[in-house]
C-alpha cells in the first residue's frame, strides 16, 4: 500500500532563512507527487505538483522540489522564508491509476520567528 | 468566481447524534470529494461523488455517508456520533473526476468537536 511520511511534524526557522521539508513515500509504480499547503483557517492549496520529467519542479510562492527516485523523496525546498509561509505543509502521492485517490502525509507545521 | 464553501464553519454536539455538514463546490465543478483531518494522521479519504453518484469510498464506517445533488453541492452526514470523530472535515472540488491529475481546490472545512 502507498504511504507518505513526513518526518517533521513541527520546524521552526527564522525570517529569510532557507527552508527545507522532508517527505518520503512509498509507491509500487511511478509516483504522482504534490505539496500543499494550508494556511490557518483556510483549506489547503496546491503549491506544486510532480507527474514527470524534469525532477526539480517549480511551484508557486517561490517554492521548489526535487524528487529523488533512488531516495524515494520529494522534498519541499524554498531559499528564503517570509512570515507569511508560517502554516502547515501536506505532502501528498498517488497514481494516475484509475480512480486512485491521493494519500496524505500527516503533515509539518512550519512557524517562522523575526 | 466564489471557491469551495462549507457550512458550517463550526459545529458542536454530543455522542449519539447526528450532524450534516454542506459543501457549495466552485461553479462548474461537478466532483466532489470530502477528508478527514486529525491531527497527527493527516488527511484521510472519505468519498467522492460525481454527477450525484458516489465514484469511490475510503476506509470509513457505514456512519458516514453522503450524496451530492444535481447543482453539484454536496452533504455529508455521520450518524451516532463518538468522540473521535472530532476532526476538520474538507471538502474538495474538481471539474472531473478521474485520477489524482484533476486539481483539488479545497474550501476552509467544518470544524466538528463531538462532546
Amino acid at each position: 500500500a502507498q504511504s507518505v511520511t513526513q518526518p517533521d511534524i513541527h520546524i521552526t526557522v527564522s525570517e529569510g532563512a532557507s527552508l527545507e521539508l522532508r517527505c518520503n513515500y512509498s509507491y509500487g509504480a511511478t509516483p504522482y507527487l504534490f505539496w500543499y499547503v494550508q494556511s490557518p483557517g483556510q483549506g489547503l492549496q496546491l503549491l506544486l505538483k510532480y507527474f514527470s520529467g524534469d525532477t526539480l519542479v517549480q511551484g508557486i510562492k517561490g517554492f521548489e522540489a526535487e524528487f529523488k527516485r533512488s531516495q524515494s523523496s520529494f522534498n519541499l525546498r524554498k531559499p528564503s522564508v517570509h512570515w507569511s509561509d508560517a502554516a502547515e505543509y501536506f505532502c501528498a502521492v498517488g497514481g494516475n491509476f484509475g480512480n486512485e485517490k491521493l494519500t496524505f502525509g500527516t503533515g509539518t507545521r512550519l512557524t517562522i520567528i523575526p | 468566481k466564489a471557491g469551495v464553501t462549507q457550512t458550517p464553519r463550526y459545529l458542536i454536539k454530543t455522542r449519539g447524534q447526528q450532524v450534516t455538514l454542506s459543501c457549495s463546490p466552485i461553479s462548474g465543478h461537478r466532483s466532489v470529494s470530502w477528508y478527514q483531518q486529525t491531527p497527527g494522521q493527516g488527511l484521510q479519504f472519505l468519498f467522492e461523488y460525481f454527477s450525484e453518484t458516489q465514484r469511490n469510498k475510503g476506509n470509513f464506517p457505514g456512519r458516514f455517508s453522503g450524496r451530492q445533488f444535481s447543482n453539484s453541492r454536496s452533504e455529508m452526514n455521520v450518524s451516532t456520533l463518538e468522540l473521535g470523530d472530532s476532526a476538520l472535515y474538507l471538502c474538495a472540488s474538481s471539474v472531473g473526476f478521474g485520477g489524482v491529475d484533476e486539481k483539488l481546490f479545497f474550501g476552509s472545512g467544518t470544524q466538528l468537536s463531538v462532546l
